[in-house]
């Protein structure tokens, strides 16, 4: 079935330090989605990319999905500590009825 | 707010017995999801539905049955829990002509 992969586990930064997490999928994917959760809550949806290259801005969050389809990153400029939290990618099958999910990059940031 | 309920929000359950977890939605979606989430393991899919009466499974199916008999309503049930089964629960909806999903508050179950 599909796998979707995701690195780091966990990292650490100092305020205002950039963070990426890395997405790859064994398959082509229909579309991408990224999640956060904050410690103790629960996944919402932060945006969806569908198209191959696709790149897509959220004010200091920046988005994109490879030309294969079958790779993703989130990238955060100058972190601030409302950004703790797990960030997870999700690859939506062909059918387009099902995501899963990767195991999630964990968030940490120090004033 | 996608209007998404769960129900009960902690329980605490003996190996053996059965155990049975409400999702409740107020608008009406077509596709409801359950998830578990464990520690190392992200999100994982139970089950899932796409009508009243109209379910599958996920990667993580057995030990767990699901019923929708109501668009509203979406049941994942335990039938004998195992220690296995301790996890948080999340379910979670997709709306209509959209692809990204919107989750309940979770429910945290115990099996001791």
């Amino acid at each position: 079935g599909q796998q979707v992969m995701q690195i780091p586990q966990y990292q650490h930064v100092q305020e205002g330090e950039d963070f990426t997490t890395y997405c790859n999928s064994s398959t082509t994917l229909s579309n991408i989605q990224w999640y956060k959760q904050r410690p103790g809550g629960h996944p919402v949806f932060l945006i969806q990319l569908v198209k191959s290259g696709e790149v897509k801005k959220q004010k200091r969050l920046t988005f994109q999905f490879g030309e294969a389809k079958k790779n993703s990153s989130l990238h955060i400029t100058a972190t601030q500590t409302t950004d703790v939290g797990t960030y997870f990618c999700a690859g939506m099958n062909s059918g387009y009825s099902t995501l899963t999910f990767g195991k999630g990059t964990m968030l940490l940031v120090s004033p | 707010d996608a209007g998404i309920t769960q129900s009960p929000r902690h329980k605490v359950t003996e190996t053996g017995t059965p155990v049975t977890l409400r999702c409740h939605q107020t608008e009406n979606h077509r596709y409801m999801y359950w998830y578990r989430q464990d520690p190392g393991h992200g999100l994982r899919l139970i089950h899932y539905s796409y009508g009243v009466k109209d379910t599958d499974k996920g990667e993580v199916s057995d030990g767990y049955s699901v019923s929708r008999s109501k668009t509203e309503d979406f049941l994942l049930t335990l039938e004998s829990a195992t220690s296995s089964q301790t996890s948080v629960y999340f379910c979670a909806i997709r709306p209509r002509d959209a692809y990204e999903q919107y989750f309940g508050p979770g429910t945290r179950l115990t099996v001791t």
